[in-house]
């Protein structure tokens, strides 16, 4: 079955060092590929998506992601955190050949951006 | 506008309620979901449509009844409201595959 693993529940980072979220996911086939972003009583927002070709995928607010097979994983970075990125931040999966639609999330990752 | 939008973002109800949470999505999409968010914040999918056609029903309990009047909208009936049931209702769409699936704002129930 698939599923996928946010290895760290909570993380805490000061406002402009790096960050990098860490998503593994399990999948036999090629997967497809997300990162949502929750803030505070607010939607999913997508930020970024692979689905094939350039293993480093760029997406929103300077986000970006990169595609390891190897290593089953996707993680999220992002050079310089702003305080405005304190959010949940959910990777996901979703079965690529049956077009089915249902995304397997992650248990989420909460960041905390301190001053 | 809204591409994918909920109503209403908040409800808080009594147990025993029945209740209804709507969504209308304006990006031509035609597949739409619902996915509850409990708790402990873990998503999962409940329903999916595609073109008005039950594709997905992820072992939900039958008190939870989807209908799909057209491709546009696709809205959450709840029978007999539980504590239980209290969660974050996200209505989603998508179009195509790869699927790139967009979220609405959630609508926050709570059973009381």
């Amino acid at each position: 079955a698939q599923s996928v693993t946010q290895p760290d529940i909570h993380i805490t980072v000061s406002e402009g060092a790096s960050l990098e979220l860490r998503c593994n996911y399990s999948y036999g086939a090629t997967p497809y590929l997300f990162w949502y972003v929750q803030s505070p009583g607010q939607g999913l927002q997508l930020l970024l998506k692979y689905f094939s070709g350039d293993t480093l995928v760029q997406g929103i607010k300077g986000f970006e992601a990169e595609f390891k097979r190897s290593q089953s994983s996707f993680n999220l970075r992002k050079p310089s955190v702003h305080w405005s990125d304190a959010a949940e931040y959910f990777c996901a999966v979703v079965h690529g050949s049956s077009n089915t639609g249902k995304l397997i999330f992650g248990q989420g990752t909460t960041l905390q951006v301190k001053p | 506008d809204t591409a994918v939008s909920q109503t209403p973002k908040y409800l808080v109800t009594q147990m025993g309620n029945d209740k209804s949470i709507k969504c209308e999505q304006n990006l031509g999409h035609d597949t739409m979901y619902w996915y509850k968010q409990d708790s402990k914040k873990f998503l999962k999918i409940m329903f999916s449509y595609n073109n008005k056609e039950l594709i997905i029903n992820e072992t939900v309990p039958n008190r939870f009844s989807p209908k799909s009047p057209d491709k546009a909208h696709l809205n959450l009936h709840i029978n007999s409201l539980e504590l239980g049931d209290s969660a974050v209702y996200f209505c989603a769409s998508s179009q195509g595959s790869p699927n790139t699936i967009y979220f609405g704002e959630g609508s926050w129930l709570t059973v009381v």
